[in-house]
């Protein structure tokens, strides 16, 4: 089984749908981050948490919104999805003192 | 200007070529300098990190980090075909990481 897991793998939805990606690791890491895929755009930081009770916005939280149920699960929700939101997104995870993300195999996202 | 600037190609070589991968970056207080390798339609994965200037070599990838020009590279000799994906440089400042756009390589037979 992978370390980082996400659900689903693709997805299509509608312009206005409320939609949740979901996010589970089996490394023990404390620290989980969600991340979006664009061509030309590279890997961008939507939000982060470093534990349960701990969530921080990264450079492009508008329009979505995280919920940290457990050490091992970070989902992120987009309320009302809109068509700039088509991407791949990526949950990582990382060890409070290791250097390495181990990132999902990521979710294909489009809105139509 | 973003923190991290990385060409992003498309590179197409021959197989058994050289290959010079480059990112610059801004912010000094990067610790941690980073290649992960994405092949198409998976995740990221760490392929080489350092933390100090200089060389580190693991077969046939070297990874050279510059500080005081905050420049980094990644060679890849004797390039083969398994070696076509899109290389990231990445950049930690505690824990955050900060990505290059990523570098689309094809290496043809």
């Amino acid at each position: 089984d992978a370390d980082v897991t996400q659900t689903p793998r693709n997805r299509i939805t509608k312009t206005g749908k409320r939609i949740m990606l979901e996010c589970s690791q089996t490394k023990g890491h404390d620290r989980m981050y969600w991340y979006r895929q664009d061509p030309g755009l590279g890997l961008r930081l939507i939000y982060y948490s470093f534990d349960v009770k701990d969530i921080n916005k990264g450079e492009i939280s508008d329009g979505y919104s995280v919920s940290r149920q457990a050490q091992a699960k970070f989902s992120l929700s987009l309320e009302s999805a809109i068509p700039n939101q088509t991407a791949l997104y990526f949950c990582a995870t990382r060890g409070t003192s290791t250097t390495e993300a181990f990132f999902g195999q990521g979710t294909r996202l489009t809105v139509v | 200007q973003k923190e991290v600037e990385q060409d992003p190609g498309p590179l197409s070589v021959p197989e058994g070529a050289i290959v010079s991968l480059n990112c610059t970056y801004s912010n000094s207080a990067f610790q941690y300098f980073m290649w992960y390798r994405q092949y198409s339609r998976k995740g990221p994965e760490l392929l080489m990190y350092t933390y100090s200037s200089g060389n580190k070599e693991d077969g046939r990838f070297t990874a050279q980090v510059d500080k005081s020009s905050k420049y980094i590279s990644l060679f890849i000799r004797d390039s083969q075909p398994s070696d076509s994906a899109t290389y990231l440089c990445a950049m930690s400042v505690g824990p955050l990481l900060v990505f290059g756009k990523g570098t689309k390589l094809t290496v043809n037979p």
